[in-house]
């Protein structure tokens, strides 16, 4: 089955303490792209990348860092979390064909509690 | 900047009854459209879009958006509606082919009565 998937899907944490959100793709997409979404704010960009080795900022980046050794793999490090990061972050991915250009493809979400 | 509104944070209606999900953009240079769903505890997931050409666009579930250009909008509208699409809808905007670079409305919940 074709898919985006997050792990974990809830964290709860403490400030300070580094974590990492791993996200994953099985569609061979060029596209992989990380959001944060927060009552009232709908989605915001965090990072992007539109190939291996290749990430750039997207609308919120402070605060975390991504990666992309990996054409399906595409991390969401938080190397010092703080209680404004709680939120729900998604991960998405993106195929670059021309009948489904700039359509994105969502994982399930993981929901991070910062205390 | 470009900028999406979504002017409707909530909308109750009763089942079978159709609804209309407003969706207004700021941009003078072309566009790219979509309109996303979230099922509760869920990911998002692609309705429909406008890339170009006629513009009523049909998606999945019985929805369907009209790209009105001078009035900049694109709102979201099923004729009628079911329990099941009880979720909050997401319009987005593109202006760069390619670049996947999105600018998301803040989302308007869709509650279906029975």
């Amino acid at each position: 089955e074709a898919q985006v998937t997050q792990n974990p899907r809830y964290l709860i944490t403490v400030t300070g303490k580094k974590l990492t959100v791993t996200c994953s793709q099985n569609m061979n997409h060029e596209y992989m792209s990380w959001y944060r979404q927060d009552p009232g704010l709908g989605l915001r960009q965090i990072y992007y990348s539109m190939n291996v080795e290749v990430t750039d900022k997207g609308d919120v980046p402070e605060g975390y860092k991504v990666s992309r050794k990996e054409k399906r793999n595409f991390p969401l490090i938080l190397e010092s979390p703080s209680p404004n990061q709680t939120s729900l972050y998604f991960c998405a991915s993106g195929n670059r064909d021309a009948s489904s250009y700039n359509e994105q493809f969502f994982g399930p979400g993981t929901r991070l509690t910062v205390l | 900047a470009q900028s999406v509104t979504q002017l409707d944070s909530q909308v109750p209606v009763f089942e079978e009854a159709p609804v209309e999900l407003r969706c207004n953009y700021s941009s003078s240079v072309s566009v790219y459209l979509f309109w996303y769903v979230q099922y509760p505890n869920q990911g998002l997931q692609l309705l429909l879009k406008y890339l170009s050409g006629s513009t009523l666009v049909k998606g999945i579930n019985g929805f369907e958006a009209e790209f009105n250009k001078s009035q900049t909008s694109f709102h979201l509208r099923k004729p009628s509606v079911h329990i099941s699409d009880t979720a909050e809808y997401f319009c987005a905007v593109s202006n760069k082919w390619g670049t996947y670079k999105y600018i998301f409305g803040t989302g308007t919940r869709l509650k279906v009565l029975a």
